[in-house]
């Protein structure tokens, strides 16, 4: 069983266009968090959801938006694609508490590409 | 504010030998410390965590840290290392009552015949 899925895998658009991705965890977790990682690997954190309430959201431009239907779902929602969005997006989750002392559980990320 | 610095960016070894990944943090109060691996094409799984108590922390797949409060440090070390732990490593920290876990940029770990 997977424990966080994330769909797409893949994602190549065009500038402009709308998309959103799909995260979901079975582990039972109260916290879910957006990562955005780079071309050269860094990893940063872009929104945390706790118990479908949002808990941190860094500077990230208003065209991004997530949602969180339930605490099992964070789904991420990008308006207006730009090339600088062409980045590998993580989800993750992890038990209530937050990131302080918890673990973070990954799903296997989405490429995003736009052109 | 918070910051994580891992000093290598590239490491690469020959199969069998010893490693040690380098990690210095920056925070002026108690932290949480992390190492994750990433996997190629794979998210981040946790391979240790330092929360208080013995400064030596045992992990998973051979790896340990040592945690020096007087030094800033939280190095992952492996006695000997196989081609499967070829790989990205990230260091993290999250100093008590953020809710927010800083990553360095990674050291690419990679392992030779």
């Amino acid at each position: 069983d997977t424990a966080v899925s994330q769909t797409p895998k893949y994602l190549v658009t065009q500038m402009g266009n709308d998309k959103s991705i799909k995260c979901e965890q079975n582990l039972g977790h109260d916290t879910m968090y957006w990562y955005k990682q780079d071309s050269k690997k860094f990893l940063k954190i872009m929104f945390s959801y706790n118990n479908k309430e949002l808990i941190i959201n860094e500077t990230v431009p208003n065209r991004f938006s997530p949602k969180s239907p339930d605490k099992a779902h964070l789904n991420l929602h990008i308006n207006s694609l730009e090339l600088g969005d062409s980045a590998v997006y993580f989800c993750a989750s992890s038990r209530s508490g937050g990131a302080r002392q918890e673990t973070q559980y990954f799903g296997p990320g989405t490429r995003l590409l736009v052109l | 504010a918070q910051s994580v610095t891992q000093l290598d960016s590239q490491v690469p070894v020959f199969e069998e030998a010893p490693v040690e990944l380098r990690c210095n943090y920056s925070s002026s109060v108690s932290v949480y410390l992390f190492w994750y691996v990433q996997y190629p094409n794979q998210g981040l799984q946790l391979l240790l965590k330092y929360l208080s108590g013995s400064t030596l922390v045992k992990g998973i797949n051979g790896f340990e840290a040592e945690f020096n409060k007087s030094q800033t440090s939280f190095h992952l070390r492996k006695p000997s290392v196989h081609i499967s732990d070829t790989a990205e490593y990230f260091c993290a920290v999250n100093q008590g009552g953020s809710e927010k876990l800083v990553f360095g940029k990674g050291t690419k770990l990679t392992v030779n015949p």
